[in-house]
């Protein structure tokens, strides 16, 4: 089955930076999209980036552009984030999050908390 | 910037109807999404391209799309449906969001 284990959570000061790490497997890694979303302590849910199969094309929510980098290695089957100069608003709980056909993100790891506190 | 709005609360009492809507200027031509999300799980998608329910998702969920809204209906809401629930779509430049979420009390 389907499983999605983010890790490379944790507590950092602001301007630092921090890498996510989702490590995939249950189905063919370097066939699909990923995504990450996050949510904050008591908040809703704000899609981040997505990657394609091959890793040729990225896009990123506003809030996040020139300061995350979503990448892939297809050989490991890992999706990573690349967070640089992190501020205290992007404190939360981050998911890696996989497609299945036409369900968009459908499934989901159990996340992985980032604390940006000084 | 694009966004999707809901109302932040619905509460009905169980086995009434509830409807969460989701307003968005993208909608008449973007499909919208309909994602469950119960404390400390993670999300669960419950209505996919507007109308659409994927497999294991009760019939008594269901959606619809009208111009800039969508509409998330639960018909005869029960006490287990309590929960946040987000729309999801996309802008005509292909940014995907959510709203900002709806928590349904079913009391």
């Amino acid at each position: 089955q389907v499983q999605l284990v983010e890790s490379g959570g944790g507590v950092v000061q602001p301007g630092r930076s921090l890498r996510l790490s989702c490590a995939a497997s249950g189905f063919t890694f370097r066939s699909y999209a990923m995504h990450w979303v996050r949510q904050a302590p008591g908040k809703g849910l704000e899609w981040v980036t997505i990657i394609s199969y091959d890793g040729s094309k990225k896009y990123y929510a506003d809030s996040v552009k020139g300061r995350f980098t979503i990448s892939r290695d297809n050989s490991k089957n890992t999706l990573y984030l690349q967070m640089n100069s992190l501020r205290a608003e992007d404190t939360a709980v981050y998911y890696c999050a996989k497609d299945r056909a036409e369900w968009p993100l459908y499934y989901w790891g159990q996340g992985t908390l980032v604390t940006v506190s000084s | 910037s694009y966004e999707l709005t809901q109302p932040p609360s619905v509460s009905v009492s169980p086995g009434q109807t509830a409807r969460i809507t989701c307003s968005g200027d993208a909608l008449p031509k973007k499909y919208a999404y309909w994602y469950q999300q119960k404390s400390g799980q993670a999300p669960v998608l419950v209505i996919y391209e507007d109308n659409k329910r994927p497999s294991g998702i009760p019939e008594r969920f269901s959606g619809s799309s009208s111009g800039t809204m969508a509409t998330l209906t639960i018909s005869g809401a029960q006490v287990e449906d309590e929960a946040d629930y987000y729309c999801y779509s996309a802008d005509n430049n292909g940014n995907q969001m959510f709203g900002g979420g709806t928590k349904l009390t079913v009391l």
